[in-house]
């Protein structure tokens, strides 16, 4: 069963930056893109950007280029996000998603808490 | 601010039907396919509908979605005091080169 493990809750100030893994269990990093999603407390779903596996690409969203890196460690079949330049309004729940079956995010992290404060 | 509008809540009693609109424009919603999810607080959230209306495996048929132009529509029918959740509709904007998810729209079963 593939299941996708993230990091635990991280705290850093303004200005900082976070890096948070997900790890791919039970299959391997390269088998299917992984995408990013945020949500703010009390907000909505926010796509980020993803790894594609098949180019190597990496395709961000708009709001977060200049920002944004997403990694992969096929070693360890491990993905990263980094973003850079915390703001408050960075605080959220950050998930890795991948497209597994049905052509869409349909296995999720359990979700990283990213707070942003002074 | 995202690109695709959907109403803030809707509410209904046991047994009903309630419908959630998605909104969006030819770049988004008029060429490319939209999912839904639900999503309960503090969770992932789950897929339910996926490539024209298909359910993923465990999703009951209560759930069913629609499209008409720029616009689709998640309905539920027979409604239950589990389907109490956030829903979102997403799907790919080709000007914008990214996917985008919809405002979402918070369920109350009365």
């Amino acid at each position: 069963q593939v299941q996708l493990i993230q990091s635990g809750a991280e705290v850093r100030k303004p200005g900082a930056s976070v890096k948070v893994s997900c790890k791919v269990s039970g299959s391997s990093v390269t088998e299917a893109s992984l995408h990013w999603v945020r949500q703010a407390p009390g907000k909505g779903l926010e796509w980020m950007g993803f790894f594609d596996p098949e180019d190597g690409q990496t395709v961000y969203a708009h709001e977060f280029q200049g920002r944004l890196t997403v990694t992969e460690d096929t070693s360890t079949d491990t993905a990263y996000m980094e973003l850079t330049t915390l703001r408050s309004e960075d605080t959220a729940l950050y998930f890795c998603a991948m497209i597994i079956q049905y052509e869409i995010f349909d296995l999720w992290g359990q979700g990283t808490l990213v707070t942003v404060s002074s | 601010q995202s690109v695709l509008t959907q109403p803030p809540s809707t509410s209904g009693t046991p047994g009903q039907r309630v419908s959630i609109s998605c909104s969006g424009s030819r770049s988004n919603v008029g060429t490319n396919t939209v999912y839904w999810y639900q999503q309960l607080p503090g969770t992932a959230p789950k897929l339910l509908i996926y490539g024209n209306g298909r359910r993923p495996s465990g999703v009951p048929d209560r759930f069913s979605a629609s499209k008409s132009g720029t616009s689709v529509s998640l309905a539920i029918s027979g409604l239950r005091s589990e389907d109490e959740a956030d829903y979102y509709c997403v799907t790919w904007d080709d000007s914008l080169n990214g996917y985008v998810f919809g405002t979402g729209t918070t369920v109350t079963v009365l």
